[in-house]
Order: structure tokens, then C-alpha cells, then sequence
């Protein structure tokens, strides 16, 4: 797998339920953080978790971090049309120069 | 504060010509990364700059594609020559010392080649 590979690539749920995305990575990170971009549009910077956290939350998202596993999740809580969108995760690799690597992504619809 | 301002927000050139995408960085930043990404794919990192510096270059193609970041006025990123492969989104991100306080990205130029 590649560097920040989110699963699932897609996922269409129902107004009010919660999503989760997941994130693995394959080499050691100084900090995760998640995007999201609405179609055609820019990013969005969600939430950046260090790699000395385990959990971090911001208003309904809560991203967890499991640098053993080498994973983290995002999850959104109480899903609203308006989170319809592409999340990425991305990583600043430890020695890597402080760019980020990208995940390719999971397209969340969130249906009425 | 307005944000990473990138523009123009939609360019379209024919093949063969030339390609300037600008990025001014946020108040305060002086760190500019360049990424593109094609359609459905996620963000590839092409070049890192300071003021006046190439930082990391490691993303760039090996040809026609050239960055700068001058003393004063915005980061440009140089597309010579383009071609249809060229055609993506290409985002500008600042950050004010490298990544530890996060980054912030611009909304982007989308580049059509015809």
C-alpha cells in the first residue's frame, strides 16, 4: 500500500449517522493530519494529530492515532449533507523535509 | 488575512505554450509548497521553497517545470512547453516555519491544456 492509503475509497451514508475513514502509513510520521475538498474546490486543513497523541477531537470529528499499527482514523459524528466531500489524510514523514504525503482519498456522501 | 491567494483559478493553454501559476503565501509564511493532483488522485508534493531558496525540488519533473519564490512578490511555478498530460490541479500551500504549525493551502489554479 501506498504512503497514507485511506480506506474505504467510498462511502455514502444517511444524514446523522457517523463516518469513519481510515488511514495507514507506512513509514515513521512527525504529525497526521486530515483534509477535506469539496468537488473542483481546495483543502481544507480539518486536524493534525502528532505522533506523540493518541487522540485529538474538533467539534464532531475525532481522529485517533496508532502509530504501532501505523493507522488513524477520522470519524465524524451526527454526518450532515454539508460533509459530503473527499477526506484525505496526509503525513509528514519523519526526515522527509516537512512535505506531506497524500493519501488518494475517500469520497463520503452523506444523503438526506 | 487572506489566505493563500492562487491565481489565476482556471487556465487553459495549447499545447507547446507556456504555464504561470502564482501562489502568494499567507501573511508571516515564508515556507511555499507546490502539489498537483490529477483527477480522482490524491496530492503529490512537486517542490518546497523558502525566500529566495529551493528547499526540496525532489517532486519536480526532470523537465519544462520550474519554481521560484523571490525576495519580493509571489511563488511562481513555470510550466514550459505543456503538454496534454500537464492538465491537473496544481495547489500552493504556506506554512510559517515548515510544517510544525500546520499547512495552508491555497484553492488552487486548474491547468487544461488543449
Amino acid at each position: 500500500s501506498q504512503q497514507g492509503e485511506e480506506d474505504p475509497q467510498a462511502l455514502s451514508i444517511q444524514e446523522g449517522e457517523n463516518a469513519t475513514m481510515n488511514c495507514s502509513y507506512k513509514t515513521s510520521i512527525n504529525n497526521l493530519q486530515w483534509y477535506r475538498q469539496n468537488s473542483g474546490r481546495g483543502l481544507v486543513h480539518l486536524i493534525l494529530i502528532r505522533s506523540n497523541e493518541r487522540e485529538k477531537h474538533s467539534g464532531r470529528l475525532r481522529v485517533t492515532l496508532d502509530t504501532s499499527k501505523k493507522s488513524s482514523s477520522l470519524l465524524i459524528t451526527a454526518s450532515r449533507a454539508a460533509d459530503t466531500a473527499s477526506y484525505f489524510c496526509a503525513t509528514d514523514v519523519t526526515g522527509g523535509g516537512n512535505k506531506l504525503t497524500f493519501g488518494t482519498g475517500t469520497q463520503l456522501k452523506v444523503e438526506l | 488575512n487572506a489566505g493563500v491567494m492562487q491565481n489565476p483559478r482556471h487556465l487553459v493553454r495549447r499545447r507547446g505554450q507556456e504555464a504561470r501559476l502564482r501562489c502568494s503565501p499567507m501573511k508571516g509564511h515564508s515556507h511555499v509548497y507546490w502539489y498537483r493532483q490529477l483527477p480522482e488522485e490524491g496530492l503529490k508534493f512537486m517542490v518546497y521553497l523558502q525566500k529566495e531558496n529551493i528547499i526540496d525540488e525532489s517532486g519536480m519533473p526532470k523537465e519544462r517545470f520550474s519554481a521560484e519564490f523571490p525576495k519580493e512578490g509571489p511563488s511562481i511555478l513555470r510550466i514550459q512547453q505543456v503538454v496534454r498530460g500537464d492538465s491537473a490541479a496544481y495547489f500552493c500551500a504556506s506554512s510559517p516555519r515548515g510544517g510544525e504549525g500546520g499547512y495552508t493551502f491555497g484553492s488552487g489554479t486548474r491547468l487544461t491544456v488543449v
